[in-house]
C-alpha cells in the first residue's frame, strides 16, 4: 500500500555536487513526471516518462538527467547541483490517457 | 501558452461558510483539469478530475464546474471546516502540447478557514 515514495525528504548538497533523487511508485502506472515547485513560479514539469525507456523533457529541463529502465522507479540527478536548483521536488505517476496524476511527498533539496 | 491563473491567492473565511475558489486558463484545448489540495509540507492530493467533455464532478462536499468555452473552472466547498486549510491548486491537461498526461499548474488559493 505504499503508492508513490520519494527518498530521500530531505537533502541539503553543495554547489557542483551530483545528486540523485528517487521515485518508486507501486501502481504500475506508465506515466512518471518530476515537477519542481517554487515560490512564485509554481509547479512546473521537468521530465516525463511514458513507459520503461521513454523520457521527454518538460518545462525546465536543464541541468537535470532522468532515466527509467524499470517502469516502477524514475530517478531524477542533478548533474552539477547549482543554487537555482534549490527547490521542493514533487514526483507523480498516472495511467495512460489523461488520467488522475497522484503525487508523492517530495523531496526538499537545497544547495549551498 | 497555456497559462493557468487561479485568484485571489489567498483567501480567510469563517468556518461553516460556503466558498468558491476560481480558476481560469487561457486556451480551452484541453483534455481535463484537476483540483489538488496540497496541505503545508507535503505532497498533492487529488480532489477532482473534469474530463473536458463534463460540465461538473461532486465529491462529499466539494463541487467542481468546468466551464471550457469560457476557460473557467471553480471549486465549491460547502460547510467550510477548519481541516480544509490547505492551498487548492487547479491545474489542465493541454491537447495542444504533445500528450494528454502533462499538467499546467496554477500557482494556487491558499485556504485558511477560522474556527
Amino acid at each position: 500500500d505504499a503508492g508513490i515514495t520519494q527518498s530521500p525528504r530531505y537533502k541539503i548538497t553543495e554547489t557542483g555536487r551530483q545528486v540523485t533523487l528517487m521515485c518508486h511508485q507501486t501502481w504500475s502506472h506508465s506515466y512518471m513526471f518530476w515537477y519542481r515547485q517554487d515560490l512564485g513560479h509554481g509547479l512546473r514539469l521537468i521530465y516525463y516518462s511514458a513507459a520503461a525507456d521513454i523520457t521527454d523533457k518538460g518545462e525546465v529541463p536543464d541541468g537535470y538527467v532522468v532515466s527509467r529502465s524499470k517502469t516502477e522507479n524514475f530517478p531524477l540527478t542533478l548533474e552539477s547541483a547549482t543554487r537555482s536548483q534549490t527547490s521542493v521536488y514533487f514526483c507523480a505517476s498516472s495511467r495512460a490517457g489523461a488520467n488522475e496524476q497522484f503525487f508523492g511527498p517530495g523531496t526538499r533539496l537545497t544547495v549551498l | 501558452k497555456q497559462e493557468v491563473t487561479q485568484i485571489p491567492a489567498a483567501l480567510s473565511v469563517p468556518e461553516g461558510e460556503n466558498l468558491v475558489l476560481n480558476c481560469s486558463f487561457t486556451d480551452s484545448a484541453i483534455y481535463n483539469l484537476q483540483w489538488f489540495r496540497q496541505d503545508p509540507g507535503k505532497g498533492l492530493t487529488s480532489l477532482l478530475l473534469i474530463q473536458s467533455s463534463q460540465r461538473e464532478q461532486t465529491s462529499g462536499r466539494l463541487n467542481a464546474s468546468l466551464d471550457k468555452s469560457s476557460g473557467r473552472s471553480t471549486l465549491y466547498i460547502a460547510a467550510s471546516q477548519p481541516g480544509d486549510s490547505a492551498t487548492y491548486l487547479c491545474a489542465v491537461s493541454p491537447l495542444t502540447q504533445g500528450g494528454s498526461e502533462k499538467l499546467v499548474f496554477g500557482k494556487g488559493t491558499k485556504l485558511t478557514v477560522n474556527p
